[in-house]
C-alpha cells in the first residue's frame, strides 16, 4: 500500500543534543511537509519542500532545518533541543503545493527531551 | 492569533444521533475548508472538504455546512457510530499573499460517540 511512514515512532533526546527524524513515502508525491503538533493544539506548519525547492514558515525557529535528498525521503534536523520542542512532528506529502490538494499524513513521531 | 478555531476541545454522543462539530475561521481569504480525523497513533486522514463556492457538501454519513457571512462551518455525521470516536481537525487555506495554499488547523475536538 502506498503511503507515508515516519521513523522512529517515538524519539528520546537530551537537551541540546542534535535529532534527526525522519518520513519516506512511497506516493511518489511532489510536495512534502512537516509539521509540528504540541498537546491539545494545531499542527503547525514549520516548512515544506515543493520537489527540490525548500519554504521556510516565516515563524519557523532557525533551529529547525530540513533535508530532502530524494523524492522519497524528506529529513527534520533539530539542531539543539530545548525542552519546548517537545511535540508531536507530523510529516505529510501532496501530489501538488495548492489550497485543494489533500495531504496525506504520516503516523508521527513523538519527541520527547530530556 | 488563531485564524481557525474549534471552541469544544470535546463531544460526546449516543450511537445513532447526530454528531455537530463546530469550526469558526477569522481569514476572509481562505477559500477551501477541510475536516481531517485522527485516531490515537496514527496520522490524520481526510475526511471532506468544500469549496468556498458552494454552502454544502455530501459524502455519506457527513456533511460539511459552510456559512460564509458568519465564517463558519460544520461537519455532521449521521447516524454516529463507534467508530467515529476520534479527534476530528477543522483546517483552511487559501490562495493569498505567500499563503502557497498551505493548511491551517484548528485544536480539534475529541468525539466519542456511545454504544
Amino acid at each position: 500500500d502506498a503511503m507515508v511512514i515516519q521513523n522512529p515512532r517515538y524519539q528520546v533526546t537530551q537537551f541540546g543534543k542534535p535529532v534527526t527524524l525522519s518520513c519516506s513515502q512511497t506516493l511518489n508525491h511532489n510536495v512534502m511537509y512537516w509539521y509540528q503538533q504540541k498537546s491539545s493544539q494545531a499542527p503547525k506548519l514549520l516548512f515544506h519542500y515543493y520537489d527540490k525547492d525548500f519554504n521556510n514558515e516565516a515563524d519557523t525557529p532557525d533551529n529547525f532545518q530540513s533535508r530532502r535528498p530524494n523524492t522519497s525521503f524528506c529529513f527534520l534536523d533539530i539542531r539543539s533541543p530545548g525542552l519546548g520542542d517537545a511535540a508531536m512532528y507530523l510529516c505529510a506529502t501532496s501530489p501538488r503545493r495548492g489550497s485543494t490538494d489533500t495531504q496525506y499524513f504520516g503516523p508521527g513521531t513523538r519527541l520527547t527531551v530530556l | 492569533d488563531q485564524q481557525v478555531k474549534q471552541n469544544s476541545p470535546s463531544l460526546s454522543v449516543q450511537e445513532g444521533r447526530i454528531s455537530i462539530l463546530n469550526c469558526d475561521y477569522t481569514n476572509s481569504m481562505f477559500d477551501y475548508f477541510l475536516w481531517y480525523k485522527k485516531y490515537p497513533a496514527e496520522g490524520p486522514t481526510f475526511l471532506i472538504s468544500i469549496s468556498s463556492i458552494k454552502d454544502k457538501n455530501e459524502d455519506g454519513r457527513f456533511t460539511v455546512f459552510l456559512n460564509k457571512s458568519a465564517k463558519h462551518l460544520s461537519l455532521h455525521i449521521v447516524p454516529s457510530q463507534p467508530g467515529d470516536s476520534a479527534v476530528y481537525f477543522c483546517a483552511a487555506s487559501g490562495r493569498y499573499g505567500g499563503s502557497q495554499g498551505n493548511l491551517i488547523f484548528g485544536k480539534g475536538t475529541k468525539l466519542s460517540v456511545k454504544p
